[in-house]
C-alpha cells in the first residue's frame, strides 16, 4: 500500500498569511494526487486534483504543486473560511490512501 | 445538482450486521464508479470500497475484506454497503463518494451516516 504522510499535523496561522502543507508518498504516484478541505461535521470538499488542477469554484488562493513523491498545497492570503483540516489522497493505485490530515487553526 | 444521500446507519452490537444505502440524483449514476469512505470519530479519512459503473470489479480495504460487500442498483440509482460481523473499530461516519472511471478522486460526497458499535 502507498503511505501518504502529511506535515505538519497542525499549523497555526493568521488571516492573511500564506501557508504551505506538504504531502509525501511512500512511492511515486506521478501526479495522481488530490487535496480536500474538511470542516467539522461536514463532508470533505475537493480542492485540487491531478496535483495542481483547481476544481471548479475553488478560489484561486488555493494552489497545488509537485509530482512523484512530494506535493504541496499552498493557501495564499488565508481567509476565515480556510481554517479547516486538509487531506491529501493518492489515486495512483489501490487501495486508495489518504494522508493523516493537517489542521489549520487560528493563531 | 449532484446529490448523494446516505442512510442506514445506527447503533449496533459487535457481530451484528447493517446495510447502508446511498441514493444518487442529479447525474447519470450508471456512468460513474462509486466508493465508500469512512471516518472514525476525531480521526482521518479511510477508503473502504469501490465498485465500477456496471457493478463489476468490487475492491475493498484489507480491514473490511470478507466482511463488507459493496453493490449497486443502477435502476434505483442506489449504492449499498452490506456490513457483516461488525467490530468496534468499524465505528465511523460512512460517506459515499462519486469517482470517475479509473480516476478515483472525489468531487462529490454524501453527508455521511454514522455507524456506532456499542460495547
Amino acid at each position: 500500500d502507498i503511505q501518504m504522510t502529511q506535515s505538519p499535523s497542525t499549523l497555526s496561522a493568521s488571516v492573511g498569511d500564506t501557508v504551505t502543507i506538504t504531502c509525501r508518498a511512500s512511492q511515486s504516484i506521478s501526479s495522481w494526487l488530490a487535496w480536500y478541505q474538511q470542516t467539522p461535521g461536514k463532508a470533505p470538499k475537493l480542492l485540487i486534483y491531478k496535483a495542481s488542477t483547481l476544481e471548479d469554484g475553488v478560489p484561486s488562493r488555493f494552489s497545488g504543486s509537485g509530482s512523484g513523491t512530494e506535493f504541496t498545497l499552498t493557501i495564499t492570503a488565508l481567509q476565515p473560511a480556510d481554517f479547516a483540516t486538509y487531506y491529501c489522497q493518492q489515486y495512483d493505485s489501490n487501495p486508495l490512501t489518504f494522508g493523516g490530515g493537517t489542521k489549520v487553526e487560528i493563531k | 445538482e449532484v446529490q448523494l444521500a446516505e442512510s442506514g446507519g445506527g447503533l449496533v452490537q459487535p457481530g451484528e450486521s447493517l446495510r447502508l444505502s446511498c441514493e444518487a440524483s442529479g447525474f447519470s449514476f450508471s456512468n460513474y464508479w462509486m466508493h465508500w469512505v469512512r471516518q472514525a470519530p476525531g480521526k482521518g479519512l479511510v477508503w473502504v470500497a469501490r465498485i465500477e459503473s456496471d457493478g463489476s470489479g468490487p475492491i475493498y480495504a484489507d480491514s473490511v475484506q470478507g466482511r463488507f460487500t459493496i453493490s449497486r442498483d443502477n435502476a434505483k440509482k442506489t449504492l449499498y454497503l452490506q456490513m457483516n460481523s461488525l467490530r468496534a473499530e468499524d465505528t465511523a461516519v460512512y460517506y459515499c463518494a462519486r469517482g470517475l472511471p479509473y480516476y478515483s478522486f472525489f468531487a462529490y460526497w454524501g453527508q455521511g451516516t454514522l455507524v456506532s458499535l456499542s460495547s
